[in-house]
This record gives C-alpha cells, structure tokens and sequence, in this order.
C-alpha cells in the first residue's frame, strides 16, 4: 500500500520568502505525481504534475522535483505572496487509476 | 472550457437516509473518480469510472455505489447513511490515461446529522 507524507505539516512563512514543501512515498515504482492546492471548503486546483520518467517541472514561480530512487518530491514556490496562503496537497499514482494523497501541508504567508 | 461541476454543493440528511451525488466532468473527459475527505482521514480514494466501467475501488463499504453514464457523467449513491459518512465528496475527471492531469470540481458538502 502506497503512503505518502508531507512534512512538515503547517509553515508560516514572511512574503517575500522562498517556500519548500516536502513529499515522501514508500513506493517508488510510481506512474506519476501530482502537486494541489486546495483552499478553505474548496476543491482541488492541480499545479504541476510529474511523469515518472522526469526530474521536474516548472510553472511561473512554482518548481517540483521528482526523485523517483529515494522516494521524494519538493515543491519550491518563489517569492512567496500571501495570496499562495493554502493547503499544498501531493499525491502519486501507480497507474491503477487512483491517487494517493498526502495529508497536505498548511501554508500561511504573512503579509 | 467549463471546469468539473458537481451537484449538489450542500447536503444535509439524517442517519439512515440514503443520498446521490452528481458529477460532470469536463468536456471530453471520459474518467470520473470521487473522493471522500475528511479531517481525520484525509482524502481517500472511492471508486473510478471510464467509459462506464469501474476500473478500480477503494476500500469503502458496499453502502457506497458509483455509475458512469454514456455522456461520462457519474453518480455516487450512499445507502443507510452513518454519522461516520459526513464529509466534502469530490470528484475529478480526466482525458484518458493515469498520466493526465486530475481536475477536480468544488466537492459536495454532505452532513449527516
């Protein structure tokens, strides 16, 4: 069974400061991996998803790095704005059609 | 391009009771997944769908049931509800394969009282 962590499990950072947000799963033979965000009684907003076969991906100021051997992924969000005050949500799938999610990690970006 | 739409947004039944839930995924989505999240649990995978057939199941009990109809709409049904089963229902859609991208739609509320 596929587990998946996200550490640490709430973040308060200054605007203005880099973010890094971790991701780890026990089962490396993963098919891809996806990084949300969800805010408050919200749905899911994807940001950035992972094929197996790369290192990372990049979208504006957000950055995610696979490392499928060692089990991780880091989501780096520059610049931080309070605006990216959020849950970030990772999660993988082994190609059985389902993910697995993380328990997210809280982000608060103080203005 | 209209995003993953759900129906209703808020629910509130009692024990016992039985509801459906809806979900329209985006056009041209032929996989619709749903979801349960909780604060303890967290999210958890319910069932899957494409082209009408449930391709994988979570680990639920059988009160929850799914359905894909031909236009890749689907429905969630919960039998004899249980306090246990309060919690934000979302459902995501996507074009095809495991390798694209999970949209999601803005979840049902459902409360049980």
């Amino acid at each position: 069974k596929q587990e998946v962590t996200q550490i640490p499990a709430a973040l308060s950072v200054p605007e203005g400061e880099n973010l890094v947000l971790n991701c780890s799963f026990t089962d490396s033979a993963i098919y891809n991996l996806q990084w949300f965000r969800q805010d408050p009684g919200k749905g899911l907003t994807s940001l950035l998803l992972i094929q197996s076969s790369q290192r990372e991906q990049t979208s504006g100021r957000l950055n995610a790095s696979l490392d499928k051997s060692s089990g991780r992924s880091t989501l780096y969000i520059a610049a931080s704005q309070p605006g990216d005050s959020a849950t970030y949500l990772c999660a993988v799938s082994l190609g059985d059609y389902k993910l697995s999610f993380g328990a997210g990690t809280t982000v608060t970006v103080r203005a | 391009k209209a995003g993953v739409t759900q129906t209703p947004r808020y629910l509130i039944k009692t024990r016992g009771q039985q509801v459906t839930l809806s979900c329209s995924p985006i056009s041209g989505h032929r996989s619709v997944s749903w979801y349960q999240q909780t604060p303890g649990q967290g999210l958890q995978f319910l069932f899957e769908y494409f082209s009408e057939t449930q391709r994988n199941k979570g680990n639920f009990p059988g009160r929850f049931s799914g359905r894909q109809f031909s236009n890749s709409r689907s429905e969630m049904n919960v039998s004899t509800l249980e306090l246990g089963d309060s919690a934000l229902y979302l459902c995501a859609s996507s074009f095809n394969r495991d390798s694209d991208t999970q949209y999601f739609g803005p979840g049902t509320r459902l409360t049980v009282l």
